[in-house]
């Protein structure tokens, strides 16, 4: 079944302890990304992948990192959750230009305390 | 710059009232897609519809319907005869056909009572 996995689904933690959410695609799909959620809000993209070892900022970056090292998985981490950062996170992919779209992950719901 | 604007914070109906969604949006480029998610307690995201910018023909799925208008840069969404399962979060989103990139509204929460 084609689709993106994400993990965890739920997730506490303290502030200031690294967490990295895993995410991977088994479509083959060139184009990965992050979102994250707040009331409000809608979606707001976070970082995305264009290909392997190629990744670029979405509109808030701050605090988060990703890496692109094999085309399935893009994974987010997060070196020094704070609060703020509570949230729920959507990965996506797509083919790539023109595919009119993602597939979206089920989302990881983070709380920072 | 693209923005998307779901003017609706929240609406609420009584079952089986009609509904309309209102999604308005921005962009600059003359190819680009447009989307409904639906977002129900559960929390994902459940995809719709989409509508390829050259294609202004209204879709009916059931009870769903979409009125989409260059015009007025306008994708509405209207629910006939509203149930209570009905009850969610849902997004309009636009993306570019050049960069794929994919923007939401700040989504519409509708509550459809018994």
């Amino acid at each position: 079944e084609a689709q993106v996995t994400q993990n965890p689904r739920y997730l506490i933690t303290v502030t200031g302890k690294k967490l990295t959410v895993t995410c991977s695609q088994n479509m083959n799909h060139e184009y990965m990304s992050w979102y994250r959620q707040d009331p409000g809000l809608g979606l707001r993209q976070i970082y995305y992948s264009m290909n392997v070892e190629v990744t670029d900022k979405g509109d808030v970056p701050e605090g988060y990192k990703v890496s692109r090292k094999e085309k399935r998985n893009f994974p987010l981490i997060l070196e020094s959750p704070s609060p703020n950062q509570t949230s729920l996170y959507f990965c996506a992919s797509s083919l790539g230009q023109g595919a009119g779209g993602y597939t979206f992950g089920s989302g990881t719901r983070l709380t920072v305390v | 710059a693209q923005k998307v604007t779901q003017a609706q914070t929240e609406i609420s109906v009584v079952e089986k009232e009609d509904v309309t969604l209102d999604c308005v949006y921005e962009t600059r480029d003359t190819t680009y897609y447009l989307f409904w998610y639906k977002q129900p307690p559960s929390g994902e995201l459940v995809f719709l519809i989409r509508r390829n910018s050259f294609d202004e023909q209204n879709e009916i799925s059931g009870r769903y319907s979409w009125n989409f208008q260059k015009s007025t840069s306008s994708f509405n969404f209207t629910i006939t005869a509203s149930q209570v399962v009905d009850s969610a979060v849902y997004f309009c989103a636009l993306s570019s056909y050049n960069n794929n990139d994919m923007r939401f509204g700040a989504g519409t929460r509708l509550t459809v009572k018994p």
